[in-house]
């Protein structure tokens, strides 16, 4: 069965350093993994996706994730954190065999002045 | 801005109660989705229709009911509510019905049944 596990609930990081939100995954066909991201009473607006290719898939507002086969998973990174970048993030997976997106429970992303 | 409505932006209904709920996609967009978002369970998936036509289905009630219309906005229907249906309720629309599609959210519909 599809499932999508984002294990930190908050990251806490001080603006100016790097940050990672970690999602791995479970599929049974091939996976496409997206990354959407929430502010408050807002709809989710979509950052990346990795569909097939180069591992290292870049997005908007800087963001990046590295799509690792071998440990499923699909972590969130950015070099340096901004304080406008706190939010709720979600990790999503799509089995290629599906038309079923199955979202993570979201990490609280703070950063922090 | 996504480009993808939904209205209204807040709902107060009673149990027991009917509402629906409009969306309409972005302009060539295809596909509708909708989803439930609630404090204890998350984002959840409930349905998908590209073109008119059911393509996927997930965790939705059998009291909840969509359609897509010709003109390709969407409608989502919720009867005999609960107290548990209250929750932010998105749409999405991508181009196609592909997995590898990109979907955009809409701002949502905060219902809350008293």
């Amino acid at each position: 069965a599809q499932s999508v596990a984002q294990p930190e609930d908050q990251v806490n990081v001080a603006e100016g350093n790097p940050l990672t939100v970690k999602c791995t995954y479970s599929v049974s066909g091939n996976p496409y993994l997206f990354w959407y991201v929430q502010y408050p009473n807002r709809g989710l607006q979509f950052l990346l996706k990795y569909i097939t290719g180069d591992n290292l898939v870049k997005g908007s507002y800087g963001f990046e994730a590295e799509f690792n086969k071998s440990q499923t998973s699909f972590h969130l990174k950015k070099p340096s954190a901004l304080v406008s970048d706190s939010a709720l993030y979600f990790c999503a997976v799509r089995d290629s065999g599906t038309y079923k997106y199955i979202f993570g429970t979201g990490t609280r992303l703070k950063v922090l002045a | 801005d996504s480009g993808v409505t939904q209205t209204p932006k807040h709902l107060i209904t009673a149990t027991g109660q009917r509402v629906t709920l409009r969306c309409s996609p972005r302009s060539g967009d295809l596909s509708v989705y909708w989803y439930q978002q609630s404090l204890d369970q998350g984002l959840q998936f409930l349905i998908q229709y590209y073109n008119g036509e059911e393509r996927a289905k997930g965790n939705i009630l059998e009291r909840f009911s969509a359609q897509q219309f010709p003109d390709l906005h969407s409608e989502l229907n919720l009867s005999s509510l609960e107290l548990g249906d209250s929750a932010l309720y998105f749409c999405a629309s991508s181009g196609t019905h592909l997995a590898t599609d990109t979907q955009y959210f809409g701002p949502g519909t905060r219902l809350t049944v008293l």
